[in-house]
Formats: C-alpha cells, structure tokens, sequence
C-alpha cells in the first residue's frame, strides 16, 4: 500500500527537550510539506522540501529545523526554542514537475505534547 | 498576501444539504481544493476545482466558484452523520505548489 506515515501518534516530552518527529512516504513523491494545527486556526506550515537535499522555511519555522537526505523521509525536529510546541502536526507529499493538480496527501498526524 | 477565511461552525440534520463557504484573497489562484479532516486524522482531498470552472459536481459534492468575488463553496446533498468532520477549503498560491488552508468549518450532522 503506497501512503505516508507517521510516527508515533501521540508523544509527549518535557518543556526544554527537543523531539524529532517521523515522516515516511512510499508514493515517490518528490515534495513534502510539515504542516502545524491548532484548535480554529487551520494549518500553518512550518517547512516544505521540493527536492532531496532542499528544504524552503514556511510561514511559522521559527523554533523548528528538517532535513531531507532522502526522497521518501522529512523529518522534523521541534527545538526548545518554539515557544508553543504543543499541537498536532501534520506531514504531507505531492508529486511535483508539470502537473498543476498537486494534490497533497496526507499522514495520519502526530500529537506533541509537551508537559 | 494569501488569506482564506471559513466560518468556523456549521450544523444541519441528516438528510438536508449542507453549504461550506469559503473567500479567498490570492486571484491569481490556479486550483481550488476541499479537504476533509476526520478526528484525530489527517485531510483528505474531497474534490478540487480549477480556476476557469465555475462549477463542478462530484456524486453528491457540488463546488461553486465566484471568481470575481473570490468565493467558494462546497455543498453536500443528502447528508450524513458520517459527513461529521471539519472541512478545509486552499488554494494554491501562486508560483508554487504551496497551498494556504483556511480555518476549517467544523460541520455537525444530527439524526
């Protein structure tokens, strides 16, 4: 089955600590996108990759970092320097090139939260 | 600057027709999309709309696009209880395939 996962779904860790959270995707896709939600504020997104070994900041990436060193994993690190780490993150790919119909597809979603 | 608002509460009853509506800011938006978020889940793409349609109907979705207005909107006929979810309006911004999600409209579906 070709999808995008997530891993684990809920973690939790103490304020001051770093987690890096997983994202795998077997669609061979060449984009990924990390994706922040919170309660009536929709998705933010925090980074977005186009290619392996490139990555682009988002609206809100302070506090987070990413690496893309393979096609098919994004992970990202939530530092002690995001102020407000407690969320639910969301990790999502799209093929890219000439097709103007991106659809991203999305994983199942991480809940942080940080105690 | 890209902006996509969506009224944040929507409850019907089942069987009746539900309207999601959407403004968006960006007019040079190419795709339009609806994404559907289950509890606790990740969103799917419930249909997508290009720019130069005004219409588009998918089963029992229906997508109506005021390009001069910059409205959209998503009607479901016939709703179910298992339509309960927040849905999500984007559109993709120009020049790349990022995409700027509204709010979400969290709809409820009653017996």
């Amino acid at each position: 089955d070709g999808g995008i996962t997530q891993s684990p779904k809920y973690l939790f860790r103490k304020e001051g600590q770093n987690v890096t959270l997983s994202c795998e995707q077997n669609l061979n896709h060449d984009a990924m996108y990390w994706y922040r939600q919170d309660p009536g504020q929709g998705l933010r997104l925090i980074y977005y990759s186009q290619i392996v070994n490139d990555f682009q900041k988002g609206d809100i990436a302070e506090g987070y970092s990413v690496s893309r060193e393979k096609k098919e994993s994004f992970p990202l690190t939530v530092t002690s320097a995001q102020k407000n780490p407690t969320a639910f993150y969301l990790c999502a790919s799209s093929a890219s090139g000439l097709n103007l119909y991106n659809e991203q597809f999305f994983g199942p979603g991480t809940r942080l939260t940080v105690l | 600057g890209e902006d996509v608002e969506q009224s944040l509460f929507l409850s019907v009853r089942e069987g009746d027709s539900s309207v999601i509506n959407c403004t968006y800011t960006d007019s040079s938006s190419t795709y339009l999309y609806w994404y559907k978020q289950e509890p606790g889940a990740g969103l799917q793409l419930l249909t997508y709309i290009f720019s130069n349609m005004d219409m588009k109907q998918d089963q029992r979705l229906t997508v109506l696009l005021n390009k001069k207005d910059k409205h959209l909107s998503l009607r479901i006929a016939d709703t179910q209880t298992g339509d309960s979810a927040i849905y999500f309006c984007a559109e993709m911004a120009a020049g790349f395939q990022k995409l700027v999600f509204g709010t979400g409209t969290r709809l409820l579906v009653s017996p």
